[in-house]
């Protein structure tokens, strides 16, 4: 059965630093695709990233990118560069297969930006 | 452009009761997915309605049902609320079904509260 993993209940930065927030996955699905989302205190689930099973390339999206490790079942999430703005709950999630739009969700991470 | 709107944004029902909640797409968008978060957890999903057909289920009760309109608007409806039923329900909306690279956007969702 496919599920995500993330090990990290809590993390902190220091502000201007990079942070790596981990995400591990297990799937029998040649194609997939995975994702991570940004959650603040208001609840609204907020797009960041998306790195495609068949990428080879890892995914970059301004401050974010994703360490994509196939061989491992990792997608990592990094934010460079932190901002106070960046504290929040993070979740990784992979969708299964291509045709169909049910996402699984890790536990999140909650991220705490320190000035 | 107005992204995914849901109401109401919170509310409080006792155990027992019906609930509607309600769910309008980014304009343009066909489908819709359904989830639940619980406090401290992944959101799970529980229904995806794409023009106006039922795509998929998640391991959720049959007090939980959903139906998609013309307009692509959604409900999700609860019967006989249990306690366990909080949660944030988070709606989502995306063009089609599956393809890849094309992934879902949340909106801010309801908060239930069971009581």
């Amino acid at each position: 059965a496919q599920k995500i993993t993330q090990t990290q209940p809590g993390m902190f930065v220091q502000e201007k630093e990079a942070v790596t927030l981990d995400c591990t996955y297990d799937t029998s699905d040649q194609s997939y695709g995975l994702f991570w989302y940004k959650q603040p205190s208001s609840g609204e689930m907020i797009f960041l990233i998306y790195q495609g099973s068949y990428d080879e390339q890892n995914a970059t999206e301004g401050r974010y990118s994703l360490n994509f490790q196939k061989a491992r079942k990792s997608a990592n999430l990094v934010i460079s560069a932190s901002q106070l703005g960046d504290s929040a709950m993070y979740f990784c999630a992979m969708r299964e297969g291509t045709g169909t739009y049910k996402y699984i969700f890790g536990t999140g991470t909650r991220l705490k930006v320190l000035a | 452009d107005a992204g995914v709107t849901q109401s109401p944004t919170h509310l409080i029902k006792t155990r027992g009761q019906h609930v509607t909640l309600r769910c309008s797409p980014i304009s343009g968008h066909k489908s819709v997915s359904w989830y639940q978060q619980v406090l401290g957890q992944g959101p799970q999903f529980i229904f995806q309605y794409y023009e106006k057909e039922e795509r998929g289920r998640g391991n959720f009760p049959d007090r939980f049902s959903a139906r998609q309109f013309p307009n692509y608007s959604s409900e999700l409806n609860v019967n006989a609320l249990l306690l366990g039923d909080s949660a944030l329900y988070l709606c989502a909306s995306s063009l089609v079904p599956g393809g890849s690279g094309n992934t879902i956007y949340f909106g801010e969702g309801s908060w239930l509260t069971v009581v």
